[in-house]
């Protein structure tokens, strides 16, 4: 049972324009969420994250959106340019930080292109 | 920022063979780290959690004599592929954190090869 999940395998996206990525979950208990973008033969890197109590967060060009109601968070990338084309997932914990592990999605793979 | 280095980055072997991960964190002391295996086109999945100073915490379905992990510092955990088959050949990743209140960073990732 995939407790996150991405149903966008893949997105296209032209330079400049807006790239939304979705991801779902269903745990109740999960209150912390983060976005990893990964390169082939790479580890994850970190992106943002945002905890339960907050339903928005933004860094420069990115912001992640969260709906707890609807269980369910996007990643906002304004504008997107090729350099972001990658593999992004996202994931969860059951509270904050280094201590709890983390329940990845599937990855959606965003290509931008020029 | 928060680093954390694994070594090596690739490795190729025969069957039988038992090799060793290790996974550092730089600038920072951590109690826990976390190791995931990720298969071709798949998500990370984790495998079991490193805790400093006690035993590791494994994930249901992954063998714990197979993949023996010991995390003998604050900065430093080990990932041992005890005699490696082809299905072991995959990519391996750790994890670490600083604070409580920050998020996990990972390694560059160890790419398995069983031949």
């Amino acid at each position: 049972d995939q407790q996150v999940k991405q149903n966008s395998p893949s997105l296209s996206v032209q330079e400049g324009r807006i790239s939304i990525l979705n991801c779902d979950y269903t745990n109740s208990m999960f209150d912390y969420f983060l976005w990893y973008k990964k390169y082939p033969a790479e580890g994850p890197t970190f992106l943002i994250s945002i905890s339960s109590i907050k339903d928005k967060n933004e860094d420069g060009r990115f912001t992640v959106f969260l709906n707890k109601s609807a269980k369910h968070l996007s990643l906002h990338i304004v504008p997107s340019q090729p350099g972001d084309s990658a593999v992004y997932f996202c994931a969860a914990s059951p509270g904050g930080g280094a201590g709890n592990m983390l329940t990845f999605g599937g990855g959606t793979r965003l290509m931008v292109k020029p | 920022g928060a680093v954390v280095s694994q070594h090596p980055s690739r490795v190729i072997c025969k069957s039988g063979t038992s090799v060793k991960i290790e996974c550092r964190s730089l600038d920072f002391q951590a109690t826990t780290m976390f190791w995931y295996r990720q298969f071709p086109k798949q998500s990370l999945m984790l495998m079991a959690t490193s805790n400093e100073g006690s035993k590791a915490t494994y994930e249901q379905g992954v063998e714990k004599d197979k993949f023996l992990i010991n995390h003998a510092s604050l900065t430093l955990s080990t990932l041992t592929v005890t005699s490696a088959h082809p299905e072991d050949s995959s990519f391996y990743i750790c994890s670490a954190g600083q604070d409580f209140n920050q998020p996990q960073h990972f390694g560059d990732g160890t790419r398995l090869s069983i031949l």
